[in-house]
């Protein structure tokens, strides 16, 4: 069966730490792995991952993807409250189907 | 077992054809949600419910319509006249505006030809 674990479940940090978010999966016909945000709105779009090995960034944030070992972490330095969220990982099959996991609930305490 | 499911996990339907699909939640969550995902983009919301016999529409409501009779159900009817109607849909539910946890159901991947 096709699934996306993400780990963990809920993490709470002090501002300025540095976090990682991992997801792993295990899906048929792999195309690619998105990140989104989510807070008191739609998800929010962060990143598209496709191949193995290159890291993608936005400011604080970065990405990877091990297509080998199957799974991609998110990763965000310097920590802000404003990064307080819930952060979900998707991954895209082949025929446009979407597999979503649970999600990381991410608190930053001041 | 709580939790969110939508069906059929497929569907496929002949252009010009109106297409209901389903959304159901025994979370007993007051708001529920329709996105749509499209590859190489994020999930963009279709329409949401905050509460029963209330629905709002999202940033892309043309060419779709929901109702919200009961507050474990929210089915969304892509009609005719969505002009690019396939596409991967995902149903979310949270337990009110307050709240940014939201629980998604396996989604509904709808074909159009």
């Amino acid at each position: 069966e096709d699934k996306v674990v993400q780990s963990p479940l809920s993490l709470v940090v002090h501002e300025g730490d540095t976090v990682t978010l991992n997801c792993s999966y295990e899906v048929t016909n792999f195309r690619s792995l998105l990140w989104y945000k989510q807070e008191k709105k739609a998800p929010t779009f962060l990143f598209m991952l496709t191949s193995s090995g290159i890291e993608k960034k936005s400011g604080r944030l970065s990405s990877i993807l091990d297509k080998k070992e199957l799974f991609s972490i998110l990763n965000i330095t310097a920590t802000q409250t404003g990064d307080s969220a819930i952060y979900l990982c998707a991954v895209e099959a082949t025929g446009n189907q979407f597999y979503f996991g649970t999600g990381t609930s991410l608190t930053v305490i001041p | 077992d709580g939790g969110i499911t939508q069906s059929p996990k497929y569907l496929f339907r002949k252009e010009g054809q109106n297409v209901t699909l389903s959304c159901e939640q025994n979370l007993n969550h007051d708001a529920m949600y329709w996105y749509r995902q499209d590859p190489g983009q994020g999930l963009r919301l279709i329409y949401y419910s905050q509460i029963v016999n209330d629905f709002q529409k999202g940033d892309i409501a043309e060419g779709y319509s929901v109702s919200r009779e009961k507050k474990e159900s929210f089915p969304l009817t892509v009609t005719s006249a969505q002009k690019n109607p396939t596409a991967f849909y995902l149903c979310a539910s949270s337990m009110g505006d307050d709240s940014y946890e939201q629980y998604f159901g396996p989604g509904t991947r709808l074909t159009v030809t």
